[in-house]
């Protein structure tokens, strides 16, 4: 299986700033690699598919870039419904798997 | 508006199984662009990839679980289903149904998700 591993796994940010969550593959996945937000007893939201292509309806201040092995998920200015759990997801080959996940809080 | 409802017990014993069904409105499962999920975390933790199903009835599984793992689709019903068979205390977690569009490689629409406790 491929492992992803993001970083940080706990992140203390205030509104307005700038943050970046990576995750990095255990071996190159191309771009198949999507980006979930996931609130409290919500289900997770596709924010980015294609490692840096905006799904429908999600603000222009989510961005992804990357391919291979390593990603990057910004936020370009924090907003308070930002708050959440960020999960990638690779979609390179089978069994599909998730990041363990960071946790954005408001500091 | 695609709206996925999973529906199922809340709580199974030990060696018992799993028995989940999800609910499509909105959309079709018999469309050909999209393939249907299960997913599932358990509480505080991360998502794990249980398999998914195709309209024809093709399915692909997580080998982690492929030996306790059957989904099924009913087109007339417009459902799909997970069956988990010889439950243990690890198998607790939330479960989420969700379409996923192999053409963009997201996973795009979720149920809310139900808790399955596997507890005697």
């Amino acid at each position: 299986d491929i492992q992803l591993t993001q970083s940080p796994s706990f992140l203390s940010a205030s509104v307005g700033d700038r943050v970046t969550i990576t995750c990095r593959a255990s071996q190159g996945i191309s771009s198949y690699l999507a980006w979930y937000q996931q609130k409290p007893g919500k289900a997770p939201k596709l924010l980015i598919y294609a490692a840096s292509t905006l799904q429908s309806g999600v603000p222009s201040r989510f961005s992804g870039s990357g391919s291979g092995t390593e990603f990057t998920l910004t936020i370009s200015s924090l907003q308070p419904e930002d708050f959440a759990t960020y999960y990638c997801q690779q979609l390179n080959s089978y069994p599909q798997t998730f990041g363990q996940g960071t946790k954005l809080e408001i500091k | 508006q695609v709206q996925l409802q999973e529906s199922g017990p809340g709580l199974v014993k030990p060696s018992e199984t799993l028995s989940l069904t999800c609910t499509v409105s909105g959309g079709s499962v018999s469309s050909g662009s999209y393939y249907w999920s299960w997913i599932r975390q358990p509480p505080g933790k991360g998502l794990e990839w249980i398999g998914y199903i195709y309209y024809s009835g093709s399915t692909n599984y997580n080998p982690s679980l492929k030996s306790r793992v059957t989904i099924s689709v009913d087109t007339s019903k417009n459902q799909f289903s997970l069956k988990l068979s010889s439950v243990t205390a690890a198998d607790t977690a939330v479960y989420y149904c969700a379409r996923f569009v192999l053409a963009v490689a997201g996973t795009d629409y979720w149920g809310q998700g139900t808790l399955v406790t596997v507890s005697s």
